[in-house]
């Protein structure tokens, strides 16, 4: 059973903070991973995906991949009260499908 | 606009009706997929489409049914045997294969059932 583990939340930072995310995987054959962002009430939006181990950096979103302890982390510079939502973390074992986390609710207090 | 759209955005059933959800993308994507969203729970994978008039069962199959005579769109049917479908219903669409994985999400339409 492939599965991906997320903590739950919420988790609170204060506004201009680094907000930290993880999300840890199951299969090593796991070979693409995503991070979406889902308001309340609306369907998820992508923020990036990583392929390869090390750091991906695009805004103030970084991803980071290891693939060896078997785990995806985002981090969100500067964080906004804008930036209050469910983060979900996807991973891609072949091109067919996806299997989703329950996602991360993050708050940032102004 | 290239996008995903689905339709409606909240739906209302009674039970033992059937009712059919529509998605449309005209991202000339080839993959097409259907989920479903409980409260504080993830993406559960209901079917998916790699082409047309070809699908494939998800996670969580039982109780609905789908079709792909078209490649932009990827209708979903909630039958009756479904026994709890009041749910968030996403549909999302990828180009498949490669690193062209990503999937995109329409808006998720809202069913409730009475």
């Amino acid at each position: 059973q492939k599965e991906v583990e997320q903590n739950s939340g919420p988790l609170s930072v204060p506004e201009g903070a680094i907000a930290s995310l993880n999300c840890t995987y199951s299969d090593r054959g796991s070979q693409s991973f995503f991070w979406y962002r889902q308001y309340s009430g609306k369907s998820p939006e992508l923020i990036m995906f990583i392929y390869s181990n090390g750091d991906k950096e695009d805004g103030r979103f970084t991803a980071q991949l290891n693939k060896a302890s078997q785990y995806v982390s985002l981090l969100i510079r500067d964080s906004q009260p804008s930036d209050s939502a469910t983060y979900l973390c996807a991973v891609s074992y072949n091109t067919d499908k996806l299997i989703f986390g329950t996602g991360t609710r993050l708050q940032v207090f102004p | 606009d290239g996008g995903i759209t689905q339709s409606p955005k909240y739906l209302f059933r009674k039970e033992g009706q059937n009712v059919t959800l529509s998605c449309e993308q005209n991202l000339n994507h080839d993959a097409m997929y259907w989920y479903r969203q409980d409260p504080g729970q993830g993406l559960r994978l209901i079917y998916y489409s790699q082409i047309v008039n070809d699908f494939q069962k998800g996670d969580i199959a039982e109780g609905y049914s789908v079709s792909r005579e078209k490649k932009e769109s990827f209708p979903l049917t909630v039958t009756s045997a479904q026994k709890n479908p009041t749910a968030f219903y996403l549909c999302a669409s990828s180009d498949g294969g490669g690193s062209a994985d990503t999937q995109y999400f329409g808006p998720g339409t809202r069913l409730t059932v009475l």
